[in-house]
């Protein structure tokens, strides 16, 4: 049972225009979600992160939207950047057991 | 930041294994997930101030140790060919996991 969806396992998008990562959920009981940005052979490093009380939160180039009606997120990054391309990993807090649960990854490529 | 020891490790099908990981000073949670090729980060357990504080999906075999010195360690018994994975460690202040760091990982193959 996937409770954290990324359906798109791969996104490619030309340098200097804006990259939409999404991401689905089902539990009610998160409140808290998070973006990750892996790059191979490293750890994820967190990058943005919004409370289930707010439905948007900006940080410079990246701009996370929540939809708790849709059970909807998406990272917005304007403008991407080659050094944007790694693996995005949405995740999502249990407000229960405060376990993370992941999804399973969105490959960004951005290309010049 | 987190660091984890080693990088890279091949056992043999029943063996034990133990992974280190070094947490970011003052950080005083630990968890552990695994991450299977093509998947995201599975929860495996959390330790806070040096006691287990929620535990995912895992069978008993996988156990692990926070000590008070912002180091931890994940141990696997009766290794099987499915335990081959990337197995990650991130430290947060407190429980809330809100903004956890996470060390490289280790890369465990099962043969």
């Amino acid at each position: 049972d996937q409770q954290v969806k990324q359906n798109s396992p791969s996104l490619s998008v030309q340098e200097g225009r804006i990259s939409i990562l999404n991401c689905d959920y089902t539990n009610s009981m998160f409140d808290y979600f998070l973006w990750y940005k892996k790059y191979p052979a490293e750890g994820p490093t967190f990058l943005i992160s919004i409370s289930s009380i707010k439905d948007k939160n900006e940080d410079g180039r990246f701009t996370v939207f929540l939809n708790k009606s849709a059970k909807h997120l998406s990272l917005h990054i304007v403008p991407s950047q080659p050094g944007d391309s790694a693996v995005y990993f949405c995740a999502a807090r249990d407000y229960n057991t405060d376990k993370l649960i992941f999804g399973t990854g969105t490959r960004l490529q951005v290309f010049p | 930041g987190v660091t984890q020891s080693p990088t890279h490790l091949i056992k043999t099908r029943g063996q034990q294994v133990t992974l280190r990981c070094s947490s970011q000073s003052g950080h005083n949670t630990v968890s552990w997930y695994q991450q299977a090729l093509g998947q995201g980060p599975q929860f495996i357990f959390q330790y806070y101030r040096e006691e287990e504080n929620g535990r995912g999906n895992f069978p008993p075999r996988f156990s692990g140790l926070q000590f008070p010195n912002d180091s931890s360690e994940l141990n696997v018994n009766a290794l099987e060919l499915d335990d081959s994975a990337l197995y990650l460690c991130a430290s947060s202040l407190g429980t809330g996991n809100t903004e956890a760091f996470f060390g490289q990982g280790t890369r465990l193959t099962v043969v």
